[in-house]
C-alpha cells in the first residue's frame, strides 16, 4: 500500500534552474492536487485535477506547469525557480465525491525545495 | 486570504487533559474536514462532518458544526503525548469550488508528559 509517493524529498535549486516535482498515487483516485506549504500560511492549492487529461487552477499557480496523461502521475514543474518558490510541497489525491467534490484527501510525505 | 482559520494558533496541555480546537469559515459548504500533521510528514485525514451534521464522534474525537456561524470545533479527549501535531480544518476555497480545498494555518497542540 504505497498510497501517495512524491520524489525527491529534499531539492536544492538555483534562480532560474528548472525541475519537475513527481507524484504518484496507488489508489485510482481520480482527484489529484498539489499544495505548498509556507510558516504562518496553510497551505495553498496551487493545482488540481479531477481526471486525466483535466487540469486547472489553484489559488497559486503562477510560476508552475502541471500535466495529468495518466490517472497515476501528476508531476509538479518549475520552469524557472525563484526563491519565493522555496516551500515545501505537498500532493494529495482522493475519490471524486458524485462526480462534484473532493473527497478525503491522502496525502504524501511532502518534498522540501530550496531555492537559492 | 484564508477560507478556514483556525485559532488558537497554539495550544499547550498537560496529558490526559481536554483539547478543543476551532476552525471558522467563510462560504458555504457541504463538508469540513480536520486533519493532522505531526512535524515534518504529510497531513493525515481524522474525521469528515457533512453541512447536515451537528456533532460526529471518532475515537477519542469530537467535532461539532454550526453552519449559522460557519464555525467548528475539534475536541480531543484525554489527550495524550502522541497527540502532539498540528491541527487543520479543510473547507472549499470559495462558493461552489468543492474541488478546491484550503486549509488555514494550524493549531500547533502540544501535550506535555
Amino acid at each position: 500500500n504505497a498510497g501517495v509517493t512524491q520524489t525527491p524529498k529534499f531539492q536544492v535549486l538555483k534562480t532560474g534552474q528548472s525541475m519537475t516535482l513527481q507524484c504518484a498515487q496507488d489508489m485510482n483516485h481520480e482527484y489529484m492536487s498539489w499544495y505548498r506549504q509556507d510558516p504562518g500560511m496553510g497551505l495553498r492549492l496551487i493545482h488540481y485535477s479531477v481526471g486525466a487529461g483535466i487540469t486547472d487552477q489553484g489559488e497559486v499557480p503562477n510560476g508552475y506547469n502541471v500535466s495529468r496523461s495518466t490517472t497515476e502521475d501528476f508531476p509538479l514543474r518549475l520552469l524557472s525557480a525563484a526563491p519565493s518558490q522555496t516551500s515545501v510541497y505537498f500532493c494529495a489525491s482522493s475519490y471524486v465525491e458524485q462526480g462534484i467534490a473532493a473527497n478525503v484527501l491522502t496525502f504524501g510525505a511532502g518534498s522540501r525545495l530550496t531555492v537559492l | 486570504s484564508q477560507q478556514g482559520e483556525e485559532d488558537p494558533q497554539a495550544l499547550s496541555i498537560q496529558e490526559g487533559e481536554n483539547a478543543t480546537m476551532n476552525c471558522s469559515y467563510k462560504t458555504s459548504i457541504n463538508n469540513l474536514q480536520w486533519y493532522r500533521q505531526n512535524s515534518g510528514r504529510g497531513l493525515v485525514h481524522l474525521i469528515l462532518i457533512r453541512s447536515n451534521e451537528r456533532e460526529k464522534h471518532s475515537g477519542r474525537l469530537r467535532v461539532t458544526l454550526d453552519t449559522s456561524k460557519k464555525s467548528s470545533s475539534l475536541l480531543i479527549t484525554a489527550s495524550r503525548a502522541a497527540d502532539t501535531a498540528s491541527y487543520f480544518c479543510a473547507t472549499p476555497r470559495k462558493a461552489g469550488s468543492a474541488r478546491q480545498l484550503t486549509f488555514g494555518s494550524g493549531t500547533q497542540l502540544t501535550v506535555l508528559p
